[in-house]
């Protein structure tokens, strides 16, 4: 079974640039979280889709930021327009189920460089 | 404010030699503990996790962590070093069991 898968890798753009970033979760999670880790920081919460709803979106830095999850599939996250704080690693997770310390799989993460 | 705490954001240890991590958290409820590791070009990987069962825990590849409420610590172990060891490790807790909250992580090198 394929684990979450986040694409790109790897992105570099310059300041002002729009950037989106895909996560395709485990097959049959309805749970979905993004994460981001700035450098030299700790890794931080950002939002939680339950299918395709909104659970929680507290983390989110501000509204450059749109993540999205048609259909309760995979998610995207948009970076628009993207400033040079935003650099990071951005790690999608997801779990079948919440509550009870349920473990959540983590992609490789997108590492995101805005120039 | 709750929050998680790891002593040490690098550690050196001989092949061989025993690998302690340092994990702390901040608060009187005790919360659901996770030890994540993610290895070069890698995502992030759960190695154990408590969930109020044991409160010595036993998890992939060698590694253990025991839970203890007196100290709110939650310390990852593991005897004996290997070369493959070498990674990042990150203590993470959640309170409301959804959102994880990460410590800073701990880069781990192994000496031959």
């Amino acid at each position: 079974e394929a684990g979450v898968t986040q694409f790109p890798s790897h992105s570099v753009i310059e300041k002002g640039q729009t950037v989106t970033l895909r996560c395709d979760p485990i097959s049959g999670h309805d749970n979905l979280y993004w994460y981001r880790r700035v450098m030299g920081k700790e890794i931080k919460f950002l939002l939680h889709f339950v299918k395709e709803s909104k659970q929680d979106e507290s983390g989110m830095p501000n509204n450059r930021f749109l993540a999205e999850r048609t259909g309760g599939t995979y998610s995207t996250l948009k970076v628009q327009p993207a400033e040079l704080e935003d650099s990071g690693v951005y790690f999608c997770a997801s779990s079948q189920q919440r509550g009870g310390g349920t473990e959540a799989f983590f992609g490789q993460g997108t590492r995101l460089t805005v120039v | 404010a709750q929050s998680v705490t790891q002593l040490g954001s690098h550690v050196s240890v001989s092949e061989g030699a025993l690998v302690l991590l340092r994990c702390n958290y901040s608060s009187s409820v005790p919360p659901y503990l996770f030890w994540y590791v993610q290895y070069p070009n890698q995502g992030l990987q759960l190695l154990l996790k408590y969930t109020s069962a044991a409160t010595l825990v036993k998890g992939i590849n060698g590694f253990e962590a025991e839970f203890k409420k007196s100290e709110t610590s939650f310390h990852l172990t593991k005897p004996s070093a290997h070369m493959s060891d070498a990674a990042e490790y990150f203590c993470a807790v959640t309170w409301n069991d959804y959102k994880l909250s990460f410590g800073a992580g701990t880069t781990v090198t192994v000496r031959a």
